[in-house]
């Protein structure tokens, strides 16, 4: 009930080509979900998030899109580059409670 | 400070000591996070702080595990009797009620031998 199911565990795009990193949860009380970038020997860092309210968010090169029904959301980063190599974690909670993290996916953009 | 800070950024420790892991968050965040990042794995949650309420300890894997927070400002993670298992990064991260983003620390590496 409380898991964040994340796939693909590793990825690898082509420079300019899109990336696309997929997620699903249980809980429907879930009403928060972010995804964070995380560099080797850094903390992760907040990259975007969305609220089951609207089905698509966009920031740039990086877009998510949310399906409330098939409890699923998803990470889409258009024209990847190289800098965008780091691993990538999805997260869901509801008001009042801790996030609770997928297993993460690591992206590499070979250039 | 400008973000949230973490001591010592590396600690070896040998199997059976206590270790005491440091974080001061973000000035005004009311809320403060523990997590464990094992070895090419995801984040585990520990316990949770926010603001005066009692801490929600439900991630603790057991009870070697514990920690304390001041107020709204410097937070430690007490693991007593270190196993080698205990062997992760543990990370902290603060947020205010509102924003809901959380910002993390670099992590304390730990590292039981």
């Amino acid at each position: 009930q409380q898991q964040v199911k994340q796939s693909p565990q590793s990825l690898i795009v082509q420079k300019g080509g899109i990336s696309i990193i997929n997620c699903a949860y249980e809980n429907t009380a879930f009403d928060y979900f972010p995804w964070y970038q995380q560099f080797p020997g850094k903390g992760p860092a907040l990259l975007i998030a969305i609220r089951p309210d609207v089905s698509e968010k966009k920031e740039g090169r990086f877009t998510i899109s949310f399906n409330k029904s098939a409890k699923q959301f998803s990470l889409h980063i258009m024209d990847s580059q190289p800098g965008d190599s780091a691993t990538y974690f999805c997260a869901a909670n509801q008001a009042g409670t801790a996030l609770i993290f997928g297993k993460g996916t690591t992206l590499s953009v070979s250039s | 400070g400008a973000g949230v800070s973490q001591s010592p950024s590396n600690k070896v420790t040998e199997k059976g000591k206590d270790v005491e892991l440091r974080c001061d968050p973000i000035s005004g965040h009311t809320a403060l996070y523990w997590y464990r990042q094992r070895l090419g794995q995801g984040l585990e949650f520990l316990i949770y702080f926010q603001g005066n309420s009692a801490p929600d300890k439900s991630g603790l894997p057991s009870d070697r595990f514990s920690a304390e927070r001041t107020g709204e400002s410097v937070s430690t993670l007490t693991i007593q009797r270190t196993q080698q298992e205990d062997s992760a990064v543990y990370l902290c991260a603060s947020s205010d009620r509102v924003n809901y983003g959380y910002t993390f620390g670099s992590g304390t590496r730990l590292t039981v031998v």
